[in-house]
């Protein structure tokens, strides 16, 4: 099992500039979660998925950031148009009964 | 809202002390998970305690559930260099949900 896996690693953008973070959960697992983490916020719920539907996306920040979970082994969090506050690390985990597996995470600059 | 608290953020040890760090919860928690981010890396699940008063050990860890189900202990014994890291517990968020409600974790540095 490959584990939860993400992509890219790292992403320096532009402020103004489209970013797509991609995530492939576990197979059989059937929530998938994003979350932001920050020095200052910690770990932040943005969005969560269960059997490809979204469930509660009261933490997504702003109209700027979206999620889409076309099937049960893809998820994407986009933002449009990235501002500077959106740097951080990005995870995506995932989980069926019990514990999250996450997966390395994205660690996205914005400059 | 629902809050899990971690305490304390910090905490330096010289190695082979142990120690003991605490998470509350401002509501009663189905089961409570604990988790350990290495730096520069992920989360990586390390258990969950589902009955009030709980106990469970893996090696020189040692974590309880309280009887209230409103708290959590880990208990690290002999510290040692590969103990560095975040630890962070996590309760279900109220509503039967599949949502965690994440302490902002305990960061451990250990002096060899």
């Amino acid at each position: 099992d490959a584990g939860v896996i993400q992509s890219p690693r790292h992403e320096v953008t532009e402020m103004g500039q489209e970013v797509t973070l991609r995530c492939k959960p576990i197979s059989g697992h059937n929530s998938l979660f994003w979350y932001r983490q920050t020095m200052m916020r910690g770990l932040e719920l943005l969005i969560y998925f269960n059997n490809n539907v979204p469930i509660d996306d009261s933490g997504m920040p702003e109209d700027r950031f979206s999620a889409k979970m076309p099937n049960a082994s893809f998820s994407t969090l986009k933002i449009q148009p990235s501002e500077p506050r959106d740097s951080a690390v990005y995870f995506c985990a995932s989980s069926t009964q019990g514990g999250y597996t996450f997966g390395s995470g994205t660690r996205l600059t914005v400059v | 809202g629902q809050q899990v608290m971690q305490i304390p953020q910090y905490q330096h040890v010289q190695e082979g002390e142990d120690f003991t760090t605490y998470c509350n919860s401002s509501t009663t928690l189905s089961n409570i998970q604990w988790y350990k981010q290495r730096p520069g890396g992920h989360p990586v699940f390390l258990i969950q305690l589902v009955k009030s008063g709980e106990v469970k050990k893996q090696k020189r860890l040692t974590f309880q559930f309280g009887e209230a189900k409103k708290n959590s202990s880990l208990h690290i014994t002999a510290t040692q260099t590969t103990d560095v890291g975040t630890y962070f517990c996590a309760g279900p968020a109220q509503g039967g949900s599949e949502k965690l409600v994440f302490g902002k974790g305990m960061k451990l540095t250990v002096n060899p």
